[in-house]
């Protein structure tokens, strides 16, 4: 049975910092990987999607990264800023399936 | 593109009613559908994959007489909450499997159901 973590659960930084979250599955036979964004209250906004042959993807200040034999990825944004304040949650899909298991994510909060 | 709606975003009902959420793909055409529910500060756990013209298939602790879901045609799918208790009270949030080659899901903005 899949399992995810992330680390770590929640972080605080000043504006501009440079920022490394991790999520850790336990189950390396995966499809694909995405992280999410989800605001207070609401629903989920797909951020990057790696397939399981991809070892990054980038798109503007974020750059997602994994590595499926060691059952991680991992999600940097660049010169964060107050409005990158979310939850972020990393969910993988299992080969042979559409299911997605999510994590139990990291809430950010950027400090102007 | 690639935009699911769901109806309605918040919903209060009085324990013993039922309610039903509706999962709409706007501009494409979603032969599979997942719900999932969010209890505060907690992740999604997934309910069951709903599939156009057939039955749903719940996942363990699930229970499909509760949680009834119809997944009438290519752009709908409704999940019904039978007999609503407090307990229940959660964020239900839809997805859709897109049809493009890299088969990502889509996911609606959410419902929030408070049963009294």
């Amino acid at each position: 049975k899949q399992e995810v973590t992330q680390i770590p659960a929640a972080l605080s930084v000043p504006e501009g910092e440079n920022l490394v979250l991790n999520c850790s599955f336990t189950d390396s036979a995966i499809y694909n990987l995405q992280w999410f964004r989800q605001d207070p209250g609401k629903g989920l906004t797909s951020l990057l999607l790696i397939q399981s042959s991809q070892r990054e993807q980038t798109s503007g200040r974020l750059n997602a990264s994994l590595d499926k034999s060691s059952g991680r990825s991992t999600l940097y944004i660049a010169a964060s800023q107050p409005g990158d304040s979310a939850t972020y949650l990393c969910a993988p899909r299992t080969s042979g399936t559409y299911k997605y298991i999510f994590g139990t994510g990291t809430r950010l909060k950027v400090l102007a | 593109g690639a935009v699911v709606s769901q109806h309605p975003s918040r919903v209060i009902c009085k324990s013993g009613t039922s309610v039903k959420i509706e999962c709409r793909s706007l501009d494409f055409q979603a032969t599979t559908m997942f719900w999932y529910r969010q209890f505060p500060k907690q992740s999604l756990m997934l309910m069951a994959t709903s599939n156009e013209g057939s039955k749903a298939t719940y996942e363990q602790g699930v229970e499909k007489d509760k949680f009834l879901i119809n997944h009438a045609s290519l752009t709908l799918s409704t999940l019904t909450v039978t007999s609503a208790h407090p307990e229940d009270s959660s964020f239900y949030i839809c997805s859709a499997l897109g049809t493009s080659g890299l088969n990502e899901q889509f996911f609606g903005p959410g419902t929030r159901l408070t049963v009294l």
